[in-house]
């Protein structure tokens, strides 16, 4: 199985629609995240935790919402999705850092839900 | 502030024959930087990591980057080719403890038979 899982793979909605993205994973992982991906721009952040009581929003966070249900789990909500939300979604997983010096944590990455809004 | 510039988002490249991805990157702290790849209908893979130790990191699947402090710069190489190494690469800047891994926009590499 996959250390990082998101489901569903693939979505087709049509606007104003609620959609639900989840994640999961076996990493044990404290720190975990949503990007977003679009042709020609990377990946941004759309959400990220740190632990269950501690979510904050990224660089576009607007028209999302998140939930961290359990350490292991993130899930990722569009209340009333729109056409300009239709992407390539990930999840990511990091461990907390071990302490200065140690350098960054690895991001882990889900497969990937690709969402398309009609 | 940090900032990641790939310099090429398309490279195109014979089998077997070397490949450059270049990485210049901007960053008010010491970076940790990352490459990943990204094959068609699948998620990010970590092919190396630098985190201020050796300055020449290797990878997986014959992938290697040299961190250049002074060109501010991170480039992936790879001395021969193959067809699986098409897919688009993506160099990534951090800090350590932040949230903030910033992308760069990709580099989609073709490998030519």
């Amino acid at each position: 199985d996959a250390d990082v899982t998101q489901t569903p793979r693939n979505r087709i909605t049509k606007t104003g629609k609620r959609i639900m993205l989840e994640c999961s994973q076996t990493k044990g992982h404290d720190r975990m995240y949503w990007y977003r991906q679009d042709p020609g721009l990377g990946l941004r952040l759309i959400y990220y935790s740190f632990d269950v009581k501690d979510i904050n929003k990224g660089e576009i966070s607007d028209g999302y919402s998140v939930s961290r249900q359990a350490q292991a789990k993130f899930s990722l909500s569009l209340e009333s999705a729109i056409p300009n939300q239709t992407a390539l979604y990930f999840c990511a997983t990091s461990d907390t850092p071990a302490g200065t010096g140690s350098g960054a944590n690895v991001l882990t990455f889900g497969a990937g839900s690709r969402l398309t809004v009609l | 502030a940090q900032s990641v510039t790939q310099l090429d988002s398309h490279v195109s490249v014979s089998e077997g024959t070397p490949v450059l991805l270049r990485c210049n990157y901007s960053s008010s702290y010491s970076p940790s930087l990352f490459w990943y790849v990204q094959h068609p209908n699948k998620g990010l893979q970590l092919l190396l990591k630098y985190t201020s130790a050796a300055t020449l990191v290797k990878g997986i699947n014959g992938f290697e980057a040299e961190f250049k402090k002074s060109e501010t710069s991170f480039h992936l190489t790879k001395p021969s080719a193959h067809m699986s190494d098409a897919a688009e690469y993506f160099c990534v800047v951090t800090r350590s403890g932040t949230y903030k891994y910033i992308f760069g926009t990709g580099t989609r590499l073709k490998v030519l038979a």
